[in-house]
Formats: structure tokens, sequence, C-alpha cells
């Protein structure tokens, strides 16, 4: 089936540091991207939606200067958390969809100490 | 605003026994998923249920689709222990077809 792979697996920043994480669909185009966010024991929340070639939407209550959104590319989005706090700190998941099935990476644990 | 809850929570089961997930969501969708989730992992696709009245069984696992009541059903037979996960049902909505996911079953099938 569809792959979508993310990229680090994992991440410890100094606050204060950015930090890119991509998203990339292996072997479909995605004009349409999806970045969730997940605390621990809890479940995942929508922070925004790439589109391929324009700006990203965000959903309410995300800070769109804090977290960048890049789609520039049908295969390729990215997501960079800027000046990173330890309250960033989280599961970031981002996820594909491919007809009637939503694909997703593996996972960021960002830590940021 | 679009809600989607489930119920319960948390469930410790015994191996061999039986128990249903409930997933309830607060408007109108035609397209429900379900999902597994591994400590430390991102997810698993288990369904998709696209109409009323779908059915779909994999395994010890069952998932059904009341899209008038606005209720979905994931029905576990005779877990195992490999079972232990946490579930989460998500509904598409809107134009841009975004998931939004229910509040997680923490599942624990003990020996």
């Amino acid at each position: 089936g569809a792959v979508v792979s993310q990229h680090p697996s994992w991440v410890i920043c100094k606050s204060g540091t950015s930090v890119k994480i991509e998203c990339r669909s292996l072997d479909f185009q995605a004009t349409t991207m999806f970045w969730y966010r997940q605390f621990p024991k809890q479940s995942l929340m929508l922070m925004a939606t790439s589109n391929e070639g324009s700006k990203a939407t965000y959903e309410q209550g995300v800070e769109k200067d804090k977290f960048l959104i890049n789609h520039a590319s049908l295969t390729l989005s990215t997501l960079t958390v800027t000046s990173a706090h330890p309250e960033d700190s989280s599961f970031y998941i981002c996820s594909a969809r491919m007809g009637m099935a939503a694909f997703f990476g593996q996972g960021t644990r960002l830590t940021v100490v | 605003e679009l809600k989607v809850e489930q119920n319960p929570l948390f469930l410790s089961m015994q191996e061999g026994k039986n128990y249903t997930i409930y997933c309830n969501y607060s408007t109108t969708s035609d397209r429900l998923y379900w999902y597994r989730q591994d400590p430390g992992k991102s997810l698993e696709s288990l369904f998709v249920l696209l109409s009323n009245g779908a059915v779909k069984q994999e395994g010890r696992l069952m998932a059904s689709l009341d899209t008038k009541a606005r209720l979905s059903t994931l029905h576990i037979t005779a877990a195992v222990h490999d079972l232990s996960a946490t579930y989460f049902c998500a509904v598409i909505t809107g134009t841009a077809s975004k998931l939004t996911f229910g509040t997680g079953t923490r599942l624990q099938v003990t020996l």
C-alpha cells in the first residue's frame, strides 16, 4: 500500500532553536497533507492542512508563525517548529490521503530541553 | 463544532472475552475510520466504513457503522494479548476532508 515517510523519528533540541520535520509520500502524489499533534495519552489534534503550492490552513488556536508549513512539491510537506520551547514537546504526525484511505507517517517525537 | 467521543476511554479485559467499543459523533458524515496505535508508534489503519450499515471484519475485530444514529462500534471477539493498544475512530468532515479523531480507547488484554 501507499507509504508516508516522516523524518526524523525523534529529535531533541534546545529551547529557542528551530526544528524541521519532513513528510514524504513515497509512491503517490499528495496535493494535501495534514499535520497532527499528540500529547501523551491523548488523541490526535489537527494542527493544519498543507496544500501543495499554496498557503497552509491552520486550525483555530495554532500559531502559524510558530509552526511553519511548506508544501513545495506533490510529495513533500515540511513542518518547522520555530523558536521551540519545552511546551512544544510532543509527538507530531503527518498524514496524506489517497482516495478514501488516509496514510500516516511514523511520527516525530520532539523533545525541547 | 464536530465532537467525536469514544467509550470507554480505558478497557481492561481478560483474554478470551468479548467487548465493544463505541464511537459517537455529533454531525453528519458518511465515512468513518478505525485505527490502532501502539505505544510510541504512529497509526495503523484497521477499517474504513463508507456507508450506513457497513460492516467489516478482520480477524477478531469487527466494525460497523450506523450513520443515522451517528454511531460506530468496534467489536472484539475472544480477545488476545496482542490486541492491547489504543484504538481511535475518526470521522471525515468538511470540504477539506479533514479527519477528526475520537478520544481514543486504551485496551489492555490481560492473561
